[in-house]
């Protein structure tokens, strides 16, 4: 079966820097996107990542390996907007996008 | 209109009516999506439609139809609607179904069903 693995939530301090793992098991890859959603609001596209390597963005950077399955949102600079949950999905063999259920960041000041 | 809407922005139904979640874009997008999102699991496919006029089944299509008369509405169907069906659904869209497009999400439906 296919599978996305991010941890459930986690907390950080304002103006620190935070790491959010996505590991994932899907038939076939072409590529990897991270979405920001606020509580109550749609998914908005934050990067997407199909070769290996960082990919930086302003405050945001996403990092991915393909050998390993495995993919971070890096978040530098954390404001109290950052406050939301961060969907990985991966695009699998069929072109369909296959979405972990979200990782809860909580910034505390 | 702006990027994607959905109509309306909740719903109370009751259980075994008919209901219909409607989306329009703007963006002359080829490909649109329906997912449904439930706390605790990831956005889940039920429907897409990757040109005007066909559509394809996705994780969770029971109980779901939908149609593709045109490029910018892709209305969503619940024929007779369940409690399982409680959830929030988004409607999405993006410029082909392959690579690296980014699907752009609507603002979302509500919906309860007693």
């Amino acid at each position: 079966g296919q599978n996305i693995d991010q941890p459930t939530e986690m907390t950080a301090t304002e103006g620190a820097i935070v790491q959010i793992n996505c590991t994932y098991q899907t038939s076939g890859f072409n590529g990897l996107f991270w979405y920001q959603q606020h509580a109550g609001e749609a998914p908005t596209f934050l990067s997407y990542n199909v070769l290996d390597g960082l990919e930086e963005k302003g405050r945001f950077s996403s990092f991915l390996s393909r050998s390993k399955g495995y993919s971070y949102l890096l978040l530098k600079e954390l404001q109290m907007k950052d406050s939301a949950s961060y969907l990985c999905a991966v695009r699998d063999s069929n072109y369909q996008l296959i979405w972990g259920a979200g990782t809860k960041l909580i910034i505390k000041p | 209109i702006a990027g994607i809407t959905q109509a309306p922005t909740s719903q109370i139904l009751a259980a075994g009516r008919r209901m219909t979640l409607r989306c329009t874009q703007d963006m002359r997008h080829n490909a649109m999506y329906w997912y449904r999102q439930d706390l605790g699991l990831g956005l889940r496919l039920i429907h897409y439609s990757n040109t005007a006029g066909t559509t394809g089944k996705g994780e969770v299509p029971d109980g779901y139809s939908v149609s593709r008369a045109n490029t910018d509405d892709f209305p969503l169907t619940l024929a007779s609607a369940v409690p399982s069906q409680t959830s929030v659904y988004f409607c999405a869209s993006s410029d082909s179904s392959a690579g690296g497009s980014t699907q752009y999400f609507g603002p979302g439906t509500r919906l309860t069903v007693l």
